[in-house]
């Protein structure tokens, strides 16, 4: 079981938007930033969105992660299939003193 | 530009020690934190710790006793051993850096290299 909680699975149409959530704690979303990581199939994570809500160089805007409180978010506008990839949230625990990540969301393109 | 390699044997025996290797070419190895991280079959994504220049280390409690992390900048290279393997040890290692210094941020990931643990 994962220190963050990830809904298992989230859908959309192409040209739509869906978010998925990110559930943690005080020891950890509460008091640190989060990241947020694509991993298409058969290949190895990318850096999505990082500090809650900043974009490295060449993601697309369509992209866009907010945090609240112990809960962050990763919006994606503009649905394309080849979004369809797992996702994932991080962050560092306190209590853990290490990096946590979520269980992933597989997210399909209907 | 920055690129990792991971490299290492691709089955373990049971009780054996995991010996795996990340070549970093493009750029500095001192001057960043690494990490190594795993996926399990069908599984999501594990941090089992960081590196950084000249060895100082942070391992995840649950593989703190199995785990030792190194870095030789005269190679370029970062090392992952895992002692008394078992098959929960199985997964895709990945080796990746952190820009920022011991935070949530891997901004880049070699390939990754798949371990299984079997007799």
């Amino acid at each position: 079981q994962s220190v963050l909680t990830q809904p298992p699975s989230a859908s959309g149409t192409p040209g739509q938007r869906v978010t998925i959530s990110c559930s943690g704690s005080s020891s950890n979303i509460g008091r640190n930033t989060v990241s947020w990581y694509q991993q298409l199939p058969g290949t190895a994570p990318k850096l999505l969105i990082y500090s809650n809500n900043q974009r490295p160089s060449g993601v697309p805007d369509r992209f866009s992660g907010s945090k609240s409180g112990t809960s962050a978010s990763l919006a994606i506008s503009g649905l394309q299939s080849g979004d369809e990839a797992d996702y994932y949230c991080a962050t560092w625990d306190d209590n853990l003193k290490g990096v946590v990540f979520g269980g992933g969301t597989k997210l399909t393109v209907l | 530009q920055v690129q990792l390699q991971e490299s290492g044997p691709g089955l373990v025996k049971p009780s054996e020690t995991l010996s795996l290797t990340c070549t970093v070419s493009g750029g500095s190895i001192s001057d960043y934190y690494w990490s190594w991280i795993r996926q399990p079959p069908g599984k999501g994504l594990e941090w089992i710790g960081y590196v950084y220049f000249p060895g100082s280390t942070n391992y995840i409690p649950s593989l703190k006793s199995r785990v030792t992390m190194s870095i030789d900048t005269s190679k370029h290279q970062l090392s992952l051993k895992l002692t008394s393997v078992t098959a929960a040890d199985t997964a895709v290692y990945y080796c990746a850096r952190d820009p920022y210094g011991g935070a949530d941020v891997f901004d880049i990931w070699g390939q990754g290299t798949m371990v299984t643990v079997s007799s």
